[in-house]
């Protein structure tokens, strides 16, 4: 088993639409929770960071973290063609000096 | 633009050839890392520096790979005797130590290789 599970897709939506993406991983050890979108043949750009569980929101984009059941989402509300891109969920622990990615979900937002 | 440069950002070459790619991080960033991302998966990690001083290393990181960060600032990563299975996009990214949001990490645009 992987230590972060991300169903790769693709993901194909409306515009307007609410998207949900999910990371599941099996470290407890895993502290802090990124969400990074990755369009076409360019790095990984931070979009969200959340430390433990709980709830963060910052403008269309809400990150979830539930420690207990070892799930990890991210909501686009919506959603625009803008949002087309690989959206890859990372993990690490306070102890670790470097990230543990999913595989990616590719999202396509239809106009 | 004050982000992470990394070059080449494209290199095809030859299976057996030695190919080396640069980074320089972001200005007073004194962690940087490196990670190989194949098509259709997350990045991995090679290995990482803080300073000068190469803290950890992946097993991914074969004996044919050697990354350098000799004065603290920008990093080399070279592969010798190169094989068709390490094309891939090279990522380097950077990031300040400590906690959250001061250790957020960084990426550059990436370095793809294609070994023919």
């Amino acid at each position: 088993q992987k230590e972060v599970e991300q169903d790769p897709g693709p993901l194909s939506v409306p515009e307007g639409a609410i998207v949900s993406l999910n990371c599941t991983y099996s470290n407890s050890a895993f502290q802090y929770f990124m969400w990074y979108r990755q369009y076409s043949r360019k790095g990984p750009e931070l979009l969200m960071y959340t430390y433990s569980s709980g709830n963060k929101e910052d403008g269309r984009f809400t990150a979830q973290v539930d420690k207990s059941s070892k799930y990890i989402s991210l909501f686009i509300r919506d959603s625009q063609p803008s949002d087309s891109a690989t959206y890859l969920c990372a993990m690490m622990s306070g102890s670790q000096g470097n990230l543990i990615f999913g595989k990616g979900t590719k999202l396509s937002v239809k106009p | 633009d004050t982000g992470v440069s990394q070059n080449p950002r494209h290199k095809i070459t030859k299976r057996g050839q030695n190919v080396t790619f640069r980074c320089d991080p972001i200005s007073e960033h004194n962690r940087l890392y490196w990670y190989r991302q194949t098509l259709g998966q997350g990045p991995e990690f090679l290995t990482y520096f803080q300073n000068e001083a190469q803290l950890e290393k992946s097993r991914l990181l074969s004996d044919r790979f050697s990354a350098e960060r000799p004065k603290g600032s920008f990093s080399t990563l070279e592969i010798q005797r190169t094989e068709q299975g390490d094309s891939a996009m090279y990522l380097c990214a950077s990031s300040l130590p400590g906690a959250i949001p001061g250790n957020t990490i960084y990426f550059g645009e990436g370095s793809w290789l294609t070994v023919v």
